[in-house]
């Protein structure tokens, strides 16, 4: 089935890196994403991988994907209090168009 | 370049109204996605429209429903309002190229159904 798992809660300081974890269960994942939301607004694409790809990187941000394990992991280094607010990832599925399945979100909350 | 524009952004309902939500995509976007988010179920995928043409369906009742216009506009309709309707609907739109279906939201309509 599809079924995609975030842990619901981050807290880090100014400054520290942030690891958001992510567990997928479909092995027809072709791509992997991460949006991020802000209060009150909608979804803003952050990076995607690529389901054959183990890494990405892109400025502060870090993409990890072991495909044997269904975990992705994103690492956002020197994070800062612009960057607390409610990370998802999500995962299209071979065939399925526009279709994602969307984690429940992580909360990250940056404290200075 | 325009971003996904959704309207209206905030509305009130009662139960057993009906609603329609409207959603114009970036500019050459063909794909529109709509998506029910709530804080028990999370993002939840509604459908997706590509060329007037709904290509996939989630898991709700007949009672959500959907068209796109030619040109790619599109809105959902949701009839008989139940009070678990209140929720941010969101719109994506998207290329639909070969790759990564990168899809951009919009801001989202909050539906308050009392």
């Amino acid at each position: 089935g599809e079924d995609v798992e975030q842990s619901l809660f981050l807290s880090v300081r100014e400054g520290d890196s942030s690891v958001i974890n992510c567990t997928y269960t479909d092995s027809s994942s072709t791509y992997l994403y991460w949006y991020k939301q802000e209060p009150g607004a909608g979804l803003q694409l952050l990076t995607y991988i690529f389901s054959n790809m183990d890494m990405k990187q892109d400025q502060r941000l870090t993409v990890l994907l072991n495909k044997k394990d269904k975990h992705l992991s994103l690492r956002i280094a020197d994070t800062q209090t612009g960057d607390s607010a409610i990370y998802f990832c999500a995962e299209s599925i071979q065939n399925q168009g526009g279709k994602l399945i969307f984690g429940q979100g992580t909360e990250l909350s940056v404290k200075p | 370049k325009a971003g996904v524009t959704q309207t209206p952004r905030y509305l009130i309902k009662t139960r057993g109204q009906q609603v329609t939500l409207s959603c114009s995509p970036i500019s050459g976007h063909r794909s529109v996605s709509w998506y029910q988010q709530t804080p028990g179920q999370g993002l939840q995928f509604l459908f997706e429209y590509f060329s007037e043409t709904q290509r996939n369906k989630g898991n709700f009742p007949g009672r959500f429903s959907g068209r796109q216009f030619s040109n790619s506009r599109s809105e959902m309709n949701v009839s008989t309002l139940e009070l678990g309707d209140s929720a941010l609907y969101l719109c994506a739109s998207s290329l639909q190229s070969a790759g990564a279906n990168v899809l951009t939201f919009g801001a989202g309509s909050r539906l308050t159904v009392l």
